[in-house]
């Protein structure tokens, strides 16, 4: 069965742009979650989604929003870029959701550089 | 919220097990451990979770003593392609990474 997929694969924004990432999770998986990843942070929970609405969210400013839609998929977006918010974005879905005993499956996540 | 403690590197050659042991002194009762294994440019991959005593895969074995305030992770017989970062992780209502082990194998 098909992994989960995130588009773009790359992008390159400047600084006060916004940009939208997507993500779609494996068939069947209906929670979905979005990571950061910076080699000075390292791995960072952004927020969860499950059945459309956010469950969980991280320490991360307003700037940063997600949204899913009826059929699981998701969206990232990132208003008003700054330089530090260049990273590797994760996106990962599962079956049920962020419980000790399910896991989770990540996709290849999207490059953002913000020059 | 639990955090994890592992070290941030190691070395191996070609055909040595590896253990790579994480500690989690505050985890919870209900809390998962779970390793994830992460390539450059990847996402991070699951490769074994537990909750107490032992568990195997075809991958890895997970050790856990009772107190439950740490596990190793055990790498049998590891290849040049076990090289990656590896992240223990200790599940509550959210997926906290650590900073993970960068293991490094050589031939």
């Amino acid at each position: 069965k098909a992994g989960v997929t995130q588009t773009p694969r790359y992008l390159i924004k400047t600084r006060g742009q916004q940009v939208t990432l997507s993500c779609s999770p494996i068939s069947g998986h209906r929670s979905v979650s979005w990571y950061q990843q910076t080699p000075g942070q390292g791995l960072q929970f952004l927020f969860e989604y499950f059945s459309e609405t956010q469950r969980n969210k991280g320490n991360f400013p307003g700037r940063f929003s997600g949204r899913q839609f009826s059929n699981s998929r998701s969206e990232m977006n990132v208003s008003t870029l700054e330089l530090g918010d260049s990273a590797l974005y994760l996106c990962a879905s599962s079956l049920v959701g962020t419980s000790g005993r399910y896991e989770q499956y990540f996709g290849p996540g999207t490059r953002l550089t913000v020059t | 919220l639990a955090k994890t403690t592992q070290p941030i590197s190691m070395d191996s050659y070609e055909g040595q097990e590896v253990n790579i042991t994480c500690s989690h002194n505050n985890i919870a009762t209900n809390d998962y451990i779970t390793w994830y294994q992460q390539f450059p440019s990847q996402g991070p991959r699951f490769i074994i979770q537990g909750y107490k005593t032992k568990v195997t895969n075809e991958v890895a074995s997970l050790f856990i003593p009772a107190d439950r305030k740490s596990s190793t992770l055990s790498l049998p017989r590891v290849s040049l392609s076990d090289t990656a970062v590896y992240y223990c992780l200790v599940y509550t209502d959210k997926l906290i990474f650590g900073t993970g082990t960068r293991l490094q194998v050589f031939p």
